[in-house]
């Protein structure tokens, strides 16, 4: 059973669209997590959430919009997109406030072309 | 990331032991991680430290902190083929209660027969 699921694992798509990638965790955690992993594999957060509420917004345009239905889901839309987008997304989740680190999704990559 | 820094590139013979070394800025920070990424793959969390110990060891992993040089390192006995990856550190720092990770670049480690 996959403990953080990611969909799709690859995305292609021209300049100018919009497209979401969907994150599920199965652990029962109350936080998730989006990363962005550059070209030289450079990790940075983007947002948090706990429990359905925004809790991290780090400098990320606002063409990036994250959703969470329930605790559950963290899903990530992103409108007219750049080439600059280009990345592989990751999506992690943890317990509240832990010490034990995130489990991750085994990523997205998304390639504008 | 730019409080975690590591070497970027580590090659080790099969059967030898690697030491993979990074550095924080963060005193404050409580916990400390490395993470496995290998190709393809999301980040899979290794091993972590508490800040107020100074080694802790896990089969063929041991970790080593310096808190007065704000030095940690990772290293792998035994080497194995299967240790190729790249190994990232991170931190998490209290006054960030939500459990953001600051991590490095990366250290690209190559296993060689």
């Amino acid at each position: 059973d996959t403990a953080v699921s990611q969909t799709p694992k690859y995305l292609v798509t021209q300049m100018g669209n919009d497209k979401s990638i969907k994150c599920e965790q199965n652990l029962g955690h109350d936080t998730m997590y989006w990363y962005k992993q550059d070209s030289k594999k450079f990790l940075k957060i983007m947002f948090s959430y706990n429990n359905k509420e925004l809790i991290i917004n780090e400098t990320v345009p606002n063409r990036f919009s994250p959703k969470s239905p329930d605790k559950a889901h963290l899903n990530l839309h992103i409108n007219s997109l750049e080439l600059g987008d280009s990345a592989v997304y990751f999506c992690a989740s943890s317990p509240p406030k832990s010490s034990y680190g995130y489990t991750f999704g085994s990523g997205t990559r998304l390639t504008v072309v | 990331g730019e409080d975690v820094e590591q070497s970027l590139f580590l090659s080790v013979r099969e059967g030898d032991s690697s030491v993979i070394n990074c550095t924080y800025t963060d005193s404050s920070s409580t916990y400390l991680y490395w993470y496995k990424q290998e190709p393809g793959a999301g980040l899979q969390l290794l091993t972590y430290i508490f800040s107020n110990m100074d080694m802790k060891q896990d089969q063929r992993l041991t970790v080593l902190l310096n808190k007065k040089d704000k030095h940690l390192s990772l290293r792998i006995a035994d080497t194995q083929t299967g240790d190729s990856a790249i190994y990232f550190c991170a931190e998490s720092a209290p006054t960030d209660s939500w459990g953001k990770l600051q991590f490095g670049a990366g250290t690209q480690v190559v296993v060689t027969p």
